[in-house]
């Protein structure tokens, strides 16, 4: 089956606009995550959704930074008033959670760059 | 909360040699401990994982063993090839939980 998906594949905008990114996890996947990596760097956690339960939103760095997932399955990133600190690879990834931890799968990314 | 801790950051061998990537965790809940292979400009991708209820996992040329009482896992790469060259990150999570990585290890075989 399809993969983990994310639109769009590159987004450059001026500082201070607003962004949405898009992520499709695999369908029937109950987790999905979002991660940040900025060039040459780790992958800094920003949000964790898991079935119906409250997301845990301990890693978003600010609060322009906001995410939705609509009936359990696509996502959305939101970035308010841009900053080019903001610039950086947006993974969005998806694992069947049941009994256990399961395998996390990662979409190709959104390449963010603020100007 | 979890505390991934990843050594080397970076690490070149000669073609055929081995590597070994090493990864601690602080939260002794975490139970299962993957590692991701990411290619320049592509997505990580699982190439390995490990369940606490296990010391060892081998892959073909690719193992991992896990120390829980010392809380350090690791990664190995026997008769490296040029295409092993990546960056490695390892994580830990547990049940119902986020994944916390490591910082990554870059590794450059070379031929």
């Amino acid at each position: 089956g399809a993969g983990v998906s994310q639109s769009p594949s590159n987004k450059v905008t001026e500082k201070g606009k607003d962004v949405e990114l898009r992520c499709d996890p695999i369908s029937g996947h109950t987790a999905l995550y979002w991660y940040r990596q900025s060039l040459g760097q780790g992958l800094e956690f920003l949000i964790y959704f898991q079935g119906n339960s409250a997301p845990d939103k301990s890693g978003l760095p600010s609060d322009r930074f906001s995410a939705e997932r609509t009936g359990g399955s696509v996502s959305t990133l939101t970035i308010q008033r841009t900053q080019q600190e903001d610039s950086a690879v947006y993974l969005c990834a998806s694992s069947l959670a049941g009994q256990g931890v399961t395998e996390q799968f990662f979409g190709p990314g959104t390449r963010l760059t603020v100007l | 909360g979890e505390n991934v801790e990843q050594h080397p950051s970076t690490l070149s061998v000669q073609e055929g040699d081995s590597a070994v990537i090493k990864c601690t965790y602080s939260d002794s809940a975490s139970n299962y401990f993957p590692w991701y292979k990411q290619e320049l400009g592509k997505r990580p991708q699982l190439i390995i994982d490990i369940r606490s209820n296990v010391g060892e996992k081998k892959d073909q040329r690719i193992a991992v063993t896990l120390n829980k009482t010392a809380k350090h896992f690791s990664l190995h790469i026997t008769e490296t090839q040029p295409e092993d060259s990546a960056v490695y990150f390892c994580a830990a999570s547990r049940t119902g939980n986020q994944f916390y990585f490591g910082t990554g290890t870059s590794l450059t075989v070379i031929p």
